[in-house]
């Protein structure tokens, strides 16, 4: 959805090194979010954001910190990469109204070695 | 807490047939229900969502679903399979916080 980036779509990475992927959008919502999908478990919520320096854990936050300094951007960052976070990371956006349901980003393909 | 179940891993159907994916979920009040489809390497496009109303609710793509109180339940249907639909399709429930729940996703094959 060209409302919606993420950036980089693909990184390859060390255990142990940190690294930050970020999310941008254009479309002024309220709501952001960063998720993990891995097979068979769907996508799994790490962290979202309720508004600018708003924000709350998902059920998969551990290793993981975020931070949003402006209504666009929402960054993802790994403090110290593990195998285990070898993923594909997805952002979404959002308005306050439960109906409408996510936009998504494109993703971002991470593979830690 | 909130949950979605999606019993079916992988189904495979024959290009021209229909086509029924399975969801059932866990929600304390009224649901809103959506279902995504995700093309191989793609992000999730929104299929289509019920949150009040008739319960048939008709997507994209040719798609409808059905909510089911009585049986928690959500199913996605198609009455006749396009080879381009094979993909993989995710059930989710809104929740609490704005949130989306999402089932594990039945990937479908669509065979000629």
């Amino acid at each position: 959805d060209a409302g919606i980036t993420q950036s980089p779509r693909h990184k390859v990475t060390e255990t142990g090194t940190p690294v930050t992927l970020r999310c941008h959008q254009t479309e002024n919502h309220r709501y952001m979010y960063w998720y993990r999908q891995d097979p068979g478990h769907g996508l799994r919520l790490i962290h979202y954001s309720y508004g600018v320096k708003d924000t709350d854990k998902g059920e998969v936050s551990d290793g993981y910190s975020v931070s949003r300094s402006k209504t666009e951007d929402f960054l993802l960052t790994l403090e110290s990469a593990t195998s285990s976070q070898t993923s594909v990371y997805f952002c979404a956006i959002s308005e306050p109204d439960r109906g409408r349901g996510y936009t998504f980003g494109s993703g971002t393909r991470l593979t830690v070695v | 807490a909130q949950s979605v179940t999606q019993p079916d891993i992988h189904i495979t159907v024959s290009e021209g047939a229909s086509l029924e994916l399975r969801c059932n979920y866990s929600y304390g009040a009224t649901p809103y229900l959506f279902w995504y489809v995700q093309s191989p390497g793609q992000g999730l496009q929104l299929l289509l969502k019920y949150f009040s109303g008739d319960t048939l609710v008709q997507g994209i793509k040719g798609f409808e679903a059905e909510f089911k109180r009585s049986q928690s339940s959500f199913n996605l249907r198609k009455p006749s399979v396009h080879w381009s639909d094979a993909a993989e399709y995710f059930c989710a429930v809104g929740a609490q916080g704005n949130k989306l729940v999402f089932g594990a996703g039945t990937i479908l094959r669509v065979k000629s």
